[in-house]
């Protein structure tokens, strides 16, 4: 089983959607999750951390944590086809200091 | 956020050179920095962890012997790939802690390597 699991996807949306992307991770002890979004040939640009079970919202963007269940998700309201990348979500495992293990990321591709 | 740079930012080279890597924090200081390499359609997948003043702590299954790492300044980390070859051809990143103690990490922009 990988640490963190995220459908490959594409995940196709058309303009001014909600994009819905969703991440399960195996190591029950994990306290710091994170969102990036990787353009083609670019590295990975942070769009938001997560530490406590609930929502957080900035901007457009939302994501959501249930340790219990061990998923973390991220919305994206009011998609735009700029959004249109692959969407990374990393863990730090418990008793790992600052050690990010990512899943294989999401494509997403905002249709206009 | 934080900046954090990497030269050279693409690389050709040929079988059985060295090719080295800079990764500097550029407005901050570091003492931790991570090696990640990416393969086409593929996750990151982090290497070592580069520590400030000490040896690199090198993830399993990682060839410390093959890709050397020397952290000696709080604002540079250099990573060597020593004898390249085709197949370590891929997507190099750095990435830092905006500040010590923190998990939140900037990435450097990458350096895409070619090993003819």
């Amino acid at each position: 089983q990988k640490e963190v699991e995220q459908n490959s996807g594409p995940l196709s949306v058309p303009e001014g959607a909600i994009a819905s992307l969703n991440c399960t991770y195996s190591d029950r002890g994990s306290q710091s999750f994170f969102w990036y979004r990787q353009y083609s040939g670019k590295s990975p640009e942070l769009i938001m951390f997560i530490y406590s079970n609930g929502d957080k919202e900035d901007g457009r963007f939302t994501a959501q944590l249930n340790k219990a269940s061990q998923y973390v998700s991220l919305l994206i309201r009011d998609s735009q086809p700029s959004d249109s990348a692959t969407y990374l979500c990393a863990v730090i495992p418990g008793g790992a200091t600052n050690k990010l293990i990512f899943g294989t990321g999401t494509l997403l591709a905002v249709q206009p | 956020g934080a900046v954090v740079s990497q030269h050279p930012s693409r690389v050709i080279c040929k079988s059985g050179t060295s090719v080295k890597i800079e990764c500097r924090s550029l407005d901050f200081q570091a003492t931790t920095m991570f090696w990640y390499r990416q393969f086409p359609k593929q996750s990151l997948m982090l290497m070592a962890t580069s520590n400030e003043g000490s040896k690199a702590t090198y993830e399993q299954g990682v060839e410390k012997d093959k890709f050397l790492i020397n952290h000696a300044s709080l604002t540079l980390s250099t990573l060597t790939v020593t004898s390249a070859h085709p197949e370590d051809s891929s997507f190099y990143i750095c990435s830092a802690p905006s500040s010590v103690g923190e998990e939140t990490q900037y990435f450097g922009p990458g350096t895409r390597l070619l090993v003819l």
